[in-house]
């Protein structure tokens, strides 16, 4: 399975952009790159994702390398509930996707 | 509208007594997936279910079982517990899209186990 790795933390000030890096080297040509997150206590929720352009929704851009081996989650304004474990993953049509143990993002104030 | 459901949300269990956790989804979803989540680590894929009659194993499938009873309900069975299975389990789903590209997961909010 293609994986992903991330940097353990990151931190951030409120109110300030945050971007959160993602190396998938071995990404296959369909690999579809998804971003979830995980608050304290809840489920991973989906985030984000993209194949090969850039992504921009509600909650975070995604900008993705031209060849596609790394990506980056953007938070435009960081906010105290944005303070969670953020995953990359490789969404494969074979079904299994790996998350490996993400980035700790914490939020000051 | 319920998304996925797990029970139970909390049990404890003694070393070598067996449980079922039960996975529903209302989505109308394919594939379905089994995960533990370790105190301070990531998830790791116990068991993945990509239609209803098949499963397949994961990265940590010993000292589990697991039954895709119909397409809504993925279960996962302790049979003799261990403390080393101590964890929170999340169940998820997904479909496909218009494309047959598979899609986001959804999770339920986990079952949290001790094993004694």
């Amino acid at each position: 399975d293609a994986k992903t790795t991330q940097p353990n933390s990151m931190e951030s000030n409120e109110e300030e952009p945050v971007h959160l890096p993602c190396n998938h080297s071995t990404i296959s040509g369909t690999d579809y790159i998804h971003w979830y997150r995980q608050l304290p206590s809840q489920g991973p929720e989906y985030v984000i994702h993209g194949l090969t352009s850039n992504v921009n929704n509600r909650m975070a851009s995604l900008a993705i390398a031209e060849d596609r081996k790394s990506s980056t989650l953007i938070l435009h304004r960081a906010t105290l509930r944005d303070a969670a474990v953020y995953y990359c993953i490789l969404n494969t049509n074979a079904g299994k996707s790996t998350f490996g143990d993400g980035t700790t993002l914490t939020v000051k104030p | 509208n319920a998304g996925v459901t797990q029970t139970p949300k909390f049990q404890v269990l003694k070393t070598g007594q067996s449980m079922t956790l039960q996975c529903a989804q209302d989505m109308n979803h394919n594939s379905m997936y089994w995960y533990r989540q370790d105190p301070g680590m990531g998830l790791r894929l116990i068991y993945y279910s990509a239609s209803e009659g098949t499963t397949d194993k994961g990265e940590v499938p010993n000292g589990y079982n697991v039954s895709r009873l119909n397409k809504r309900e993925f279960s996962l069975r302790l049979e003799s517990a261990a403390p080393s299975q101590t964890s929170v389990y999340f169940c998820a789903s997904s479909g496909r899209d218009s494309r047959g590209v598979k899609n986001i997961q959804y999770f339920g909010a986990g079952t949290r186990l001790s094993v004694l």
